[in-house]
């Protein structure tokens, strides 16, 4: 069975803060990629990356960084430096390319940033 | 290039009736996801299609149903609503069938009184 867990519901941190966030999945299969969404209150989800089964490098975009590590199942996302305009919940997903290949998502978590 | 549109972005409907919503893909992606996203059960895979066939469907009865079009907009159709499909529908679309970052429109949130 393909399953994302994000453990953490919600997430408060002050402005500048470090703050990461767990993603831990379940899949059988040897290719699949993980990706990770943002979605701002205004509702539309916002794609942010996308990392496949056999690159494990870690990866960092600005303020943005993300951890893969598959003898963990892990794809954690850290924000360095929080900004008020990154409260929103953010999804983990993942991709396999079974024969029902989908897009399953965790149940997200809400980051709210305050001054 | 435009993003994924969806129409109408608010919608009322009473039980028992049935709804069509539409999704507009970016100029150019073939394949179109609809995703139903609650507060209880999170975000959802409703189904895929791509160059008008249906690739994927989720775990949904047979009352949610979908099509695409050859200009690769597509519509999803819930018919019989009941109470527990209010809910967010977000399309997305993506370049082809590989894995790759699918866009997201900014979903349609229906009410079912």
């Amino acid at each position: 069975a393909q399953k994302v867990t994000q453990a953490q519901t919600e997430i408060s941190v002050v402005e500048k803060e470090d703050v990461t966030l767990d993603c831990v999945y379940e899949t059988r299969d040897t290719t699949y990629y993980l990706f990770w969404y943002k979605q701002p209150p205004s509702g539309e989800l916002v794609f942010l990356i996308r990392r496949n089964s056999f690159d494990e490098q870690n990866e960092i975009s600005g303020r943005y960084s993300w951890n893969f590590q598959k003898s963990t199942s892990s794809f954690n996302f850290t924000i360095t430096a929080s900004q008020v305009v990154d409260s929103a919940v953010y999804f983990c997903a993942l991709f396999y390319t079974g024969t029902a290949s989908k897009l399953t998502f965790g149940t997200g978590t809400r980051l709210q940033v305050t001054l | 290039k435009a993003g994924v549109t969806q129409t109408p972005r608010y919608l009322i409907k009473t039980r028992g009736q049935q709804v069509t919503l539409s999704c507009s893909p970016i100029s150019g992606h073939r394949s179109v996801s609809w995703y139903q996203q609650t507060p209880g059960q999170g975000l959802q895979f409703l189904f895929e299609y791509f160059s008008e066939t249906q690739r994927n469907k989720g775990n949904f009865p047979g009352r949610f149903s979908g099509r695409q079009f050859s200009n690769s907009r597509s519509e999803m159709n819930v018919s019989t609503l009941e109470l527990g499909d209010s809910a967010l529908y977000l399309c997305a679309s993506s370049p082809g069938l590989e894995p790759y970052e699918q866009y997201f429109g900014p979903g349609t949130r229906l009410t079912v009184t």
